[in-house]
């Protein structure tokens, strides 16, 4: 147990109003993920982050911002929702074992979004 | 951009049968990990390959790592309804991120 919990668990939404998704851990981990998961398409990196207020983009980053301003907590906001980020949300944490080489993926137990 | 492809991505079978799940790339990778994710939660390590040519059991599951580090497979001997689930590949590239495959849903009916 990598100690990961996310808020909310599901969350219903219209199109045009601003979400955030909060992930907590609480095990001074550096690295954290998130990433969407949408049927076809398996699991895609939206953002990370390496260290409190060091964050860089994944592959689909546009339509998202985050923010880590504590080592325990890694915030995934959706500035203008769209019906289009209905999905499924997962944050993650980076393992110790083997570093960047193995990148061994601790997961949270996910948030459900949907946009109306 | 490195993809990973997972087949098949179904796959339902009787309990005691056995399967092979395969994920392949063009790419080459530094490690790749298998995960299994249950309806409704987040996807669980199952284990993590690193040489080429590389096999690691896990009771009745075992994973290969292809000899140039491009491909792999999980198979798994005498299926059982525990089984079911979402396998996951993922595939690490030289910056240290992951590339997940689609998935493959198995079905193992008692």
């Amino acid at each position: 147990d990598a100690g990961i919990t996310q808020s909310p668990r599901h969350k219903v939404t219209e199109t045009g109003t601003p979400v955030t998704l909060r992930c907590h851990q609480t095990e001074n981990h550096r690295y954290m993920y998130w990433y969407r998961q949408d049927p076809g398409h398996g699991l895609r990196l939206i953002h990370y982050s390496y260290g409190v207020k060091d964050t860089d983009k994944g592959e689909v980053s546009d339509g998202y911002s985050v923010s880590r301003s504590k080592t325990e907590d890694f915030l995934l906001t959706l500035e203008s929702a769209t019906s289009s980020q209905t999905s499924v949300y997962f944050c993650a944490i980076r393992g110790t074992s083997g570093g960047a080489a193995y990148n061994e993926q601790f997961f949270g137990p996910g948030t459900r979004l949907t946009v109306l | 951009t490195q993809l990973l492809e997972q087949s098949p991505q179904f796959l339902s079978i009787q309990e005691g049968e056995n399967l092979t799940v395969y994920c392949n790339s063009s790419s080459v990778f530094s490690s790749l990990q298998w995960y299994r994710q249950e309806p409704g939660e987040g996807p669980v390590l199952l284990v993590t390959v690193v040489t080429g040519g590389e096999v690691k059991k896990l009771k009745r599951l075992t994973f290969q790592f292809g000899d140039a580090r491009k491909d792999s497979s999980l198979h798994i001997t005498a299926a059982q309804p525990g089984d079911t689930g979402l396998y996951l590949c993922a595939g690490v590239g030289n910056a240290g991120k992951s590339t997940f495959g689609d998935g493959t849903t198995l079905t193992v009916k008692p």
